[in-house]
């Protein structure tokens, strides 16, 4: 069975400086994706990794996978307010399984 | 474009009650989900569709029955409503290629059982 685990679960972190986020998975992958949740609204993609090596960048985050020590990584540089938020990621089994999400890390970003 | 579309927004069930959730998409999507939102407990999978008229379970099916009759459309049904199943439920739908592409999900439903 497939289990997603992020840490941490919450993050307070002041603006200006740089963090990560852990996604670790319990079994082989090379499909993973995060997810930003706003309080109150849906989810909202924001990174597709299907590789090892996959690196993705959108202004201050920055997504990479490493499949074999099944682990993606999502570096906050240079945090700002409107980060602020709750970050999913989620896996691919295989084929067409649906995908399995991680508990999420609620980001707070504090001047 | 529409996307996902979910109805109703919010809703308020007495204990025993029944009621449907209606998922629309307009995307031609193959792949349709049902998840439920609880704090500290991340997205859990209810029932999925792979295609019109299929459907499975997911982790937490128990309480809930689901029908793909057409492409476009995935209901999610609570035939006797428990405090239990309060929650934020999420309808998503993914591309042709399934397993490449990201879900794309609706604005959820909020449900309180009393």
């Amino acid at each position: 069975e497939l289990k997603v685990e992020q840490n941490p679960l919450f993050l307070s972190m002041q603006e200006g400086k740089n963090y990560t986020i852990y996604c670790n998975y319990s079994t082989t992958s090379d499909r993973l994706y995060w997810y930003r949740q706003d309080p109150g609204k849906s989810l909202e993609s924001l990174f597709v990794l299907l590789s090892n090596g996959a690196v993705k960048q959108e202004g201050r985050l920055m997504a990479s996978l490493d499949t074999k020590a099944r682990l993606s990584t999502l570096h906050i540089t240079a945090a700002v307010h409107d980060l602020s938020a709750t970050y999913f990621c989620a896996v691919d089994n295989s084929g067409n399984t649906p995908l399995v999400f991680g508990k999420g890390t609620r980001l707070s970003v504090i001047a | 474009n529409a996307g996902v579309t979910q109805t109703p927004k919010f809703r308020v069930l007495k204990t025993g009650q029944s009621m449907t959730l209606l998922c629309a998409q307009d995307m031609n999507h193959e792949y349709m989900y049902w998840y439920r939102q609880d704090p500290g407990m991340g997205l859990r999978l209810i029932h999925y569709s792979v295609g019109e008229g299929t459907t499975a379970k997911g982790e937490v099916p128990d309480g809930y029955n689901v029908s793909r009759l057409k492409k476009q459309n995935f209901l999610l049904g609570l035939e006797s409503a428990a405090p239990s199943q309060t929650s934020v439920y999420f309808c998503a739908s993914r591309g042709g290629q399934g397993w490449n592409s990201p879900l794309h999900f609706g604005n959820g439903t909020r449900l309180t059982v009393t």
